[in-house]
Order: C-alpha cells, then structure tokens, then sequence
C-alpha cells in the first residue's frame, strides 16, 4: 500500500480480555516495528522485525505482549489479559531496511488507539 | 546509559523564528532524526542528520555537532500549523536501535 495501516484504529476493551492489533506495513519494506505512546509520553519501543532474522523482542514489558510478522509482511501485536495500564497508542512503523541503517526512513501508520475500561 | 534531552515545551509568534535543542548521550552514533508529531498523529519524517553542519531543507534546517552530542531543528517564518511535538532520535548502539527523546511541544501564537 502507499504508507502503513494499521487496524483498528480505536478499540475499547475490558480489562482480562485479548487483543490484536494489526498492521500492513509499506510494500517492499523489510523493516517493521511496533512502538508504544501513552498520553503526553515519548515513544516507547516495543519489538522490531528485520527481513528472516530473529526479532528484537527488547521491548516488550511483560509476557502478556506477543508480536508476529507472517511472510515477512503483515504484523499482529497481541495483548494477552490486558490491564488498565496498558491504555496507550499502538504505532506501527515500517522502513526499507535495517533499522536505523544510513538514514533509512521510518514511516509510522496512524496507530491504534487502544482503551482497557 | 543512553539518554536524549530535548525541552518539553516551547511557545513562538506566527512569522519569527523559533530554535529547539537536543542533546544526546549515547554509546554509540550512527545518525539523528527529527520527527514532528501532530497532536492525534503519528509522527512523521523532518530531517536527517549524520554528518557535522547544516541541513536546510525550506522552511527547516537542522544541525548536527557530533563532538558535543548536540544538534537543533530550526523552523523560521513560523505558521500555525507548526504547533506540534518534535521528536528527536539517535541512531545508536551497536543494533543500531533508534533512541527517542520525550518531544518538544511547540506553540505558535498569532
């Protein structure tokens, strides 16, 4: 597609339940990320896929986090048992190649805008 | 550690000039960003800067000095669209992991 999506792009949840988020990443981009933005706060990295390699899991705050590519192209993040604290946006980014190699660009999607009540 | 500074917050009149810093301390350096962020949006792509100088690109210019781990977003002729958060991030570290700063939140006034 013509830059990253990301779906849905709001959701409310109870608190215990799972959720998935998804993203589509631009095409050819081998590069993608998921990123965490809590009101007023900084980017908070999450996870980061390059091409076949083993991702960088770094990220991820608890066990209740999970994130997968299939094919090399479309990512799901899921949130297992989710807490009230985990009420943030979800932004995905995608870039051509290694992350943060020569400049390559970082394109985020318009995130998702998750709310656990 | 790895740590970026930027100021949280900064006001400037529609038309002037307005200059937001950030320094950096990391373990390594492979390049900085700047991003700016719509209040709702995602961040998108400002500028990149890998060498020590200037990058004038219309309206924004952005600096680097590599041997002071410091660097500066320049916006002149300011308009009311420019309110918003500008993200500044460092290419560091040996995975070459990007590392962000909290933002500057900006303010144009008429």
């Amino acid at each position: 597609g013509a830059g990253v999506s990301q779906s849905p792009s709001n959701k409310v949840t109870e608190k215990g339940k799972d959720v998935e988020l998804r993203c589509d990443p631009i095409s050819g981009h081998t590069a993608l990320y998921w990123y965490r933005q809590s009101l007023g706060q900084g980017l908070e990295f999450l996870i980061y896929f390059q091409g076949n390699s083993a991702p960088d899991k770094s990220g991820l705050p608890s066990d209740r986090f999970s994130a997968e590519r299939t094919g090399g192209s479309v990512s799901t993040l899921t949130i297992q048992r989710t807490q009230q604290e985990d009420s943030a946006v979800y932004l995905c980014a995608s870039s051509l190649g290694r992350q943060g190699y020569s400049g390559n660009t970082i394109y985020f999607g318009e995130g998702s805008w998750l709310t656990v009540v | 550690g790895q740590n970026i500074d930027q100021p949280t917050e900064m006001t400037a009149t529609e038309g002037a000039i307005v200059q937001i810093n950030c320094t950096y301390q990391t373990s390594g350096f492979n390049g900085l960003f700047w991003y700016q962020q719509h209040a709702g949006e995602a961040p998108t792509f400002l500028s990149y800067n890998v060498l020590d100088g200037l990058e004038e690109k219309g309206r924004f210019s952005s600096f680097l000095s590599r041997s002071k781990g410091y660097s500066y977003l320049l916006l002149k002729e300011l308009q009311m669209k420019d309110s918003a958060s500008y993200l500044c991030a460092v290419n560091a570290g040996n995975n070459r992991k990007l590392i962000w700063g909290l933002g500057t939140s900006l303010a144009v006034n008429p």
